[in-house]
């Protein structure tokens, strides 16, 4: 099937905006991840949503960080009141779980630049 | 400490030399290993994965894992300038509900 797919590829907005990121996994992962990456710099965990468990939310660098995962599928990160520094790329990646082999898979990032 | 420990580079090697890269980790509970690469503007890629002691290859690139030590090594043989690219090292154990735990990578650079 396919892979994991993020929308939209591109974001630009204006300070103080809100803005939703989506990420549609692979079929059948129960893993999903949100990470950052600023320009020239590593990934950034934001948040783990793992099956029907309270996601792991210990990355979320502020309160206007929230992500949820309906029907333990699609996931959407939003950010609101947007500031300049939340400008990178918002990367989705998935996986499924189990004692061994759990590959992460990455989607395509969405990159979010806000003015 | 950071849970994951790469050292940022940049490492440069020759065109057709082994570049070795290395993580080492923190959790003596970790299980699974993994090497990503990620080239600039792109999303991070599987390379090899390893679980248990020892060497694995696959093509040109070797992963070696010492649980003992806590590292975990990438070699890539006969090195290509289209190597070229940062590696993660990442790493997952049943304690943390498996949730990948990234470094901060190592950039390659391969010298034509």
């Amino acid at each position: 099937g396919a892979g994991v797919s993020q929308s939209p590829s591109n974001k630009v907005t204006e300070k103080g905006k809100d803005v939703e990121l989506r990420c549609d996994p692979i079929s059948g992962h129960t893993a999903l991840y949100w990470y950052r990456q600023s320009l020239g710099q590593g990934l950034e965990f934001l948040i783990y949503f793992q099956g029907n468990s309270a996601p792991d939310k210990s990355g979320l660098p502020s309160d206007r960080f929230s992500a949820e995962r309906t029907g333990g599928s699609v996931s959407t990160l939003t950010i609101q009141r947007t500031q300049q520094e939340d400008s990178a790329v918002y990367l989705c990646a998935s996986s499924s779980s189990g004692p061994i082999g759990d590959t992460q898979y990455f989607g395509p990032g969405t990159r979010l630049t806000v003015l | 400490q950071k849970e994951v420990e790469q050292n940022s580079g940049p490492l440069s090697v020759p065109e057709g030399a082994i570049a070795s890269l290395n993580c080492t980790y923190s959790d003596r509970g970790s299980q699974s290993f993994f090497w990503y690469r990620q080239y600039s503007g792109k999303s991070p890629e599987l390379i090899m994965s390893i679980y248990s002691n020892g060497d694995k290859e696959d093509g040109r690139f070797t992963a070696q894992l010492n649980k003992a030590s806590q590292y975990v090594s990438l070699l890539i043989r006969d090195s290509q300038p289209s190597d070229s690219a940062t590696y993660l090292c990442a790493v997952t154990a049943v304690s943390r509900t498996y949730k990948y735990i990234f470094g901060t990578g190592t950039r390659l650079k391969v010298l034509a």
